[in-house]
This record gives C-alpha cells, structure tokens and sequence, in this order.
C-alpha cells in the first residue's frame, strides 16, 4: 500500500489560497500521484494526478517535488465548499488506490 | 456528467443475515471496485474487479464478501453472514482503464448490522 504522510488538519481563509503537502516516501519510479477529496456525507471525489511534471486542472494544481517524495495541492482560492478530507496518494494502477487519513481542511469567512 | 449510483443508501440487516449493495458504475467503464469506511476511519480498499473476475482484493475481503456483475450494468457485492463489524460506509467505483484513470465514486451505502 502507498505510504503517505499528510498533516491532520489545515485551516484557510475563505478566497485565500491554500497548499497541501504531502509525503510520499514509498513512491516508485512509475507510480502516479493523485488527490482525491471527501465532502462530508459523500464519497471520495477525485482532484487532479500527475507523474512529473505540475499539472492544473479547473479544480486545483499539483506541484511535484523533483525526486517525487513530496507533492503539493494548490486551491487558488479557496472556498466554502472546498471544506473536506483531502487524500493524497500513489499506484502504479488504479486498481489498489489507497487512502490515508488525510487533511481536514477548514475553511472560514 | 454520468456518475456511480448506489442502493440502497442506507441497510439495516440483522447479524448472520446476507446483505447485497447494488452499484451501477458509469456506463462507458471496464474496472470496478468497492471500498469501505467505517465511521470515524479510513477509506480501505476491499476489492477490484475486471472482465468479470476479481483483479485484486485485500485482506478484508474473505469468503464471507463476494462480487458479481450480474448484467451489463450492475456491480454488486454480497455479504453472506454480516458481522457488528461489518457496519460501515460501502462506497462503489469505477474507472475507464486501470493507468491512471480516475476513480468515479458513488455517495455509498450505509450498512448497519444489528
């Protein structure tokens, strides 16, 4: 299983951006990054992946470290309904993605 | 946009009873997979699926846990004799190929075993 490390919870201004980091130490050479979320009451939703190089989608960016250890999410701007478990993780395929226990990201007025 | 649909959203069932949570993947998707969350824990992979036979399962996912895809568009996992433990969030999801594709979850089935 992918070995992330993520910190328990973040908090964020609403409009503001916000990064989250991640440790991927047991990363290999083809494994993919993703991040996925979690809205209360609902099932994980995904964000955004990438394998080298930074990558943006209409959600968020990714930022990813040079060796790969380390990846960042970027929320440009933050807002209400960006509140929720951010996951971050890494396979090689798809099928055993597996989850931490992730951010708790708060986000005020 | 098409998404994974779940039912029933929530299930009561006595301990030793059977239980199938029914899951309709997106039309378009070959792989299938089910994961669980039990309150206040983390999302844990159970099971993934393909061409009509389990690709991979963990350690969670013994005898008492089957899948099936009974037809062209359901995807269902049965629990034979269910546990107190089995109680949790049972999310279903599907992805359009194995690299890299993203993982379309449904809002998943409450199961409580009594």
């Amino acid at each position: 299983d992918a070995k992330t490390t993520q910190p328990n919870s973040m908090e964020s201004n609403e409009e503001e951006p916000v990064h989250l980091p991640c440790n991927h130490s047991t990363i290999s050479g083809t494994d993919y990054i993703h991040w996925y979320r979690q809205l209360p009451s609902q099932g994980p939703e995904y964000v955004i992946h990438g394998l080298t190089s930074n990558v943006n989608n209409r959600m968020a960016s990714l930022a990813i470290a040079e060796d790969r250890k380390s990846s960042t999410l970027i929320l440009h701007r933050a807002t209400l309904r960006d509140a929720a478990v951010y996951y971050c993780s890494h396979t090689g395929t798809a099928s055993k993605l597996t989850f931490g226990t992730g951010t708790r990201l708060q986000v005020t007025l | 946009e098409p998404e994974v649909t779940q039912t029933p959203s929530h299930q009561v069932t006595q301990m030793g009873q059977e239980v199938i949570l029914r899951c309709v993947p997106i039309s378009n998707h070959l792989y299938f997979y089910w994961y669980r969350q039990i309150l206040g824990q983390k999302v844990e992979f159970l099971v993934s699926f393909y061409n009509n036979e389990i690709s991979e399962k963990s350690e969670i996912f013994d005898d008492q846990f089957s899948v099936e895809r009974p037809d062209g568009s359901n995807f269902t996992l049965k629990i034979r004799s269910t546990k107190l433990e089995d109680s949790a969030m049972y999310f279903c999801a599907s992805s359009g190929s194995v690299y890299n594709s993203p993982l379309h979850f449904g809002n998943g089935t409450r199961l409580t075993v009594t």
